[in-house]
């Protein structure tokens, strides 16, 4: 079965020092990986994706994330924080598509909610 | 505008009522989802359809059920079965080949038992 874990309930840290939200995986084969945020009452929105190549894949909003096979994870960075990221922040993973037998199911993990202060 | 249409966006619900929820894409994505949001929980998968009249239960079905007879739309119906049904409940859609791309959410929908 496939799982994701985000060590960090809460990452605090001060606007314009760099921040990072961890997370690790656990899935059979190539994981495809995601990173999303979601402000309060809202749906998720899609930030970054690590499908296949480069390690270091950027994304929305100045985030970037790293992809570590050897150690399952898949960190969110951004090199300066702003207010505004102050958020709920979700990594998830989906494995290999199959056709049958469960298909294509997306994991999330439980979320860190990020808060960036003055 | 292309997207994912959740409704209502709260609703209310007594004891032993069923309750539907409404989710509608116009993005043509062939699968869709439910999932259940609870503080400190995460994400859990309800339900998820690859395909119109096909679906099948994620980790926590029980007291739920859905429909795709359309392949716009996922409705989910929380039944009298569910014993906390209090919660917020997103719906996503991907493409059928999704596995190397993003699920697209709905706002979301609050769901109270009162």
């Amino acid at each position: 079965a496939q799982s994701v874990a985000q060590p960090e309930d809460q990452v605090n840290v001060a606007e314009g020092n760099p921040l990072t939200v961890k997370c690790t995986y656990s899935v059979s084969g190539n994981p495809y990986l995601f990173w999303y945020v979601q402000y309060p009452n809202r749906g998720l929105q899609f930030l970054l994706k690590y499908i296949t190549g480069d390690n270091l894949v950027k994304g929305s909003y100045g985030f970037e994330a790293e992809f570590n096979k050897s150690q399952t994870s898949f960190h969110l960075k951004k090199p300066s924080a702003l207010v505004s990221d102050s958020a709920l922040y979700f990594c998830a993973v989906r494995g290999p598509f199959r056709v049958t037998g469960g298909g294509n199911k997306l994991t999330f993990g439980t979320g860190t909610q990020l808060k960036v202060e003055l | 505008d292309g997207g994912i249409t959740q409704s209502p966006k709260y609703l209310f619900r007594k004891e032993g009522q069923n309750v539907t929820l409404s989710c509608e894409q116009n993005l043509n994505h062939d699968a869709m989802y439910w999932y259940r949001q609870d503080p400190g929980q995460g994400l859990r998968l309800i339900y998820y359809s690859q395909i119109v009249n096909d679906f099948q239960k994620g980790d926590i079905a029980e007291g739920y059920s859905v429909s795709r007879e359309k392949k716009e739309s996922f409705p989910l119906t929380v039944t009298s079965a569910q014993k906390n049904p209090t919660a917020f409940y997103l719906c996503a859609s991907s493409p059928s080949q999704g596995a190397r791309t993003e699920a697209f959410f709905g706002q979301g929908t609050r769901l109270t038992v009162v």
